[in-house]
């Protein structure tokens, strides 16, 4: 089983849409969730960072953790064209080294 | 400020051929790392380096070899490239060596025939 898991889609959307991209985790040991953003033929950038449980907000995305059934979820409101982009997901334990991500999902936004 | 730079973007190679990949940082980060992504797998690590002269494998190591002599430089050798090697390889460094966000360079595509 992988450490973690997502859905590569792709996923297609109408502009203004409601955007759910969720991971699915197997080790209670990670602390660190994360979503990176990646555009076509560049590199992926950190898009949101929490650590434990619940919501963390930054204009129209908000992620959410839920330990106890080990998910975790990007929301993006209001999408846009320009939201068009890989989405990946990755974990990490407290005190280690390593980042594992997810395959990521990619996500089209048609105007 | 650069971030981190990769080099060479684009390379062909023939199987059996070796050559190095090389990413470089200016951010004088601690941790310095490898990954490969291929369709569907997402991002694999490679190697990874928490200081200089300190390395250690990722999830798939075989094939590869890393060194990291300064802080600032982590190249990745292929010591003989196969197709199994065609990928597009990511180095990625963070300030500390547990926490914080991963810094990406712009990738470099490698094909071999």
């Amino acid at each position: 089983q992988k450490e973690v898991e997502q859905d590569p889609g792709p996923l297609s959307v109408p502009e203004g849409a409601i955007v759910s991209l969720n991971c699915t985790y197997s080790n209670s040991a990670f602390q660190y969730f994360m979503w990176y953003r990646q555009y076509s033929r560049k590199g992926p950038e950190l898009l949101m960072y929490t650590y434990s449980s619940g919501n963390k907000e930054d204009g129209r995305f908000t992620a959410q953790v839920d330990k106890s059934s080990k998910y975790i979820s990007l929301f993006i409101r209001d999408s846009q064209p320009s939201d068009s982009a890989t989405y990946l997901c990755a974990i990490k334990d407290t005190g280690g080294f390593k980042t594992i991500f997810g395959a990521g999902t990619r996500l089209f936004v048609k105007a | 400020n650069a971030g981190v730079t990769q080099t060479p973007k684009f390379q062909v190679l023939k199987t059996g051929q070796s050559m190095t990949l090389q990413c470089a940082q200016d951010m004088n980060h601690e941790y310095m790392s490898w990954y490969r992504q291929d369709p569907g797998m997402g991002l694999r690590l490679i190697h990874y380096s928490v200081g200089a002269g300190i390395t250690d494998q990722g999830e798939v190591p075989n094939g590869y070899n890393v060194s990291r002599s300064t802080t600032e430089d982590f190249p990745l050798r292929l010591l003989s490239a196969a197709p199994s090697q065609t990928s597009v390889y990511f180095c990625a460094s963070r300030p500390d060596r547990t926490t914080g966000e991963l810094f990406f360079g712009e990738g470099s595509r490698l094909t071999v025939l």
